[in-house]
């Protein structure tokens, strides 16, 4: 599975979009990105994935560049209850295969009042 | 119950005794999973099973022993375990396809092992 970048930790304050970058320079073509979170002690929470198109959800946007080399999980307006470490996982998925998820350190999103 | 349950929520064993972690999945999944979680670490995969038979075992010591009966119930038997055993035991479940697909996993809340 392709090696993920991401930055150690963010501030954001509330009600703002909270953007979080994520480098995956080696991604192959039929990688995934995945997006997860953990809130404190908590099992982590699926929010969004995507291939090559940009994704929406109840929970987030996820924008992947033309050349999938990175990405960003966009939280639309960032409230206290975000704030956790988000994980992105690229993610090799065949025919009859359970892809692993490789968690890596994630970023520690902080919002602030 | 929905989702993914986990129990007990909190566990404190002796290095000597015998104990489960027992994982049930509500979301009529044929794939599921253990993870550990030791502190200030990222998560680690255990074991996967897949329609009832595991697939992947990454190097996990045999004092940690894995159980599927069933596609909806997964456990994890613990025996003669160490300190540093101690952990947060993540379950998942996923849907896995025979075709070029996505499967989402989707995680329990974790039981707190505490080895003493």
């Amino acid at each position: 599975d392709a090696k993920t970048t991401q930055p150690t930790s963010m501030d954001c304050a509330e009600g703002r979009a909270a953007n979080l970058p994520c480098n995956h320079s080696t991604i192959s073509g039929n990688e995934y990105v995945y997006w997860y979170r953990q809130i404190h002690s908590q099992g982590p929470q699926y929010i969004i994935h995507g291939l090559k198109n940009n994704e929406t959800n109840e929970m987030a946007s996820l924008i992947i560049t033309e050349d999938r080399k990175s990405s960003t999980l966009i939280l639309p307006h960032a409230t206290l209850r975000d704030t956790a470490v988000y994980y992105c996982i690229v993610r090799f998925y065949g025919s009859g295969n359970t892809g692993k998820l490789i968690f890596g350190q994630g970023t520690t999103l902080q919002v602030k009042p | 119950e929905t989702g993914v349950t986990q129990t007990p929520r909190h566990l404190v064993m002796g290095m000597t005794n015998k104990k489960s972690l027992k994982c049930e999945q509500h979301l009529g999944h044929n794939a599921m999973y253990w993870y550990k979680q030791s502190a200030k670490k990222p998560l680690e995969l255990m074991f996967v099973y897949n329609f009832k038979e595991q697939t992947e075992n990454n190097s996990v010591p045999s004092r940690f022993s894995p159980e599927c009966p069933n596609s909806s119930h997964l456990f994890l038997h613990l025996h003669t375990l160490q300190p540093e055993d101690s952990a947060l035991y993540l379950c998942a479940s996923s849907q896995v396809g025979l075709a070029v697909s996505t499967d989402t996993q989707y995680f329990g809340p974790g039981t707190r092992l505490t080895v003493l």
